[in-house]
């Protein structure tokens, strides 16, 4: 099984809501990343979480709040966000070992707007 | 630090006609290379990966790419496209100079495939 799965599929939210987007996957990766993505541009790294730990931070406000509870999920807490946050959020995973970079797999996606 | 440029953000090409979208890579150190898909509100999905072992890289849906270190290139290619290959294209690079766990993406291609 090589499916990274991402709920809500789409969100709608005020500037004021706290919301939660979701991640699961069952490949038995500890590596797995946050992104976002505008249209018509490549993804950008968000928050990588090694081994349930957070391990980079690619400077994101703390209107992102990440929170890894075990080796299959994640989360990305949402609070008072702006309008310019709406993108598509991709989540991935990988291996992890050290010195060698591994392919990522990743999720379908949540399409998140914010009015 | 380690970079990728793809030469064309728009490719079109006829059903059945031969599909070449162009990567080239910066690195001082070995890269470790993927190539992904991404169809229109979806994730992306792994198409190929080049990681030192062999330089002619066979990945799925009949694509391939080949590493060339002296033109610090990794193009893909098809022999012959098909209409559901329409979608954009990322490159990406990762290795030690931009962290083992960092993908860093191209611009992205857009394929276009005409009857």
């Amino acid at each position: 099984d090589t499916e990274v799965t991402q709920t809500p599929k789409h969100l709608v939210m005020g500037m004021t809501n706290k919301k939660s987007l979701k991640c699961e996957q069952h490949m038995g990766h500890r590596a797995m990343y946050w992104y976002k993505q505008k249209a018509k541009k490549p993804p950008e790294l968000m928050f990588v979480y090694s081994y349930e730990k957070l391990s980079i931070n690619e400077s994101v406000p703390s209107r992102f709040s990440p929170e890894c509870p075990n080796s299959s999920l994640l989360n990305l807490h949402l609070h008072a966000l702006q309008p310019e946050d709406s993108a598509l959020y991709l989540c991935a995973s990988s291996l992890f070992q050290g010195r060698n970079s591994y392919e990522q797999y990743f999720g379908p996606g949540t399409r998140l707007t914010v009015t | 630090a380690q970079s990728v440029t793809q030469l064309g953000s728009h490719v079109s090409v006829s059903e059945g006609a031969l599909v070449l979208l162009r990567c080239n890579y910066s690195s001082s150190v070995p890269p470790y290379l993927f190539w992904y898909v991404q169809y229109p509100n979806q994730g992306l999905q792994l198409l190929l990966k080049y990681t030192s072992a062999a330089t002619l890289v066979k990945g799925i849906n009949g694509f391939e790419a080949e590493f060339k270190k002296s033109e610090t290139s990794f193009h893909l290619t098809k022999p012959s496209a098909h209409m559901s290959d329409a979608a954009e294209y990322f490159c990406a690079v990762s290795g030690k100079d931009t962290g083992f766990q960092k993908l860093v993406f191209g611009t992205g291609t857009r394929l276009l495939v005409s009857p």
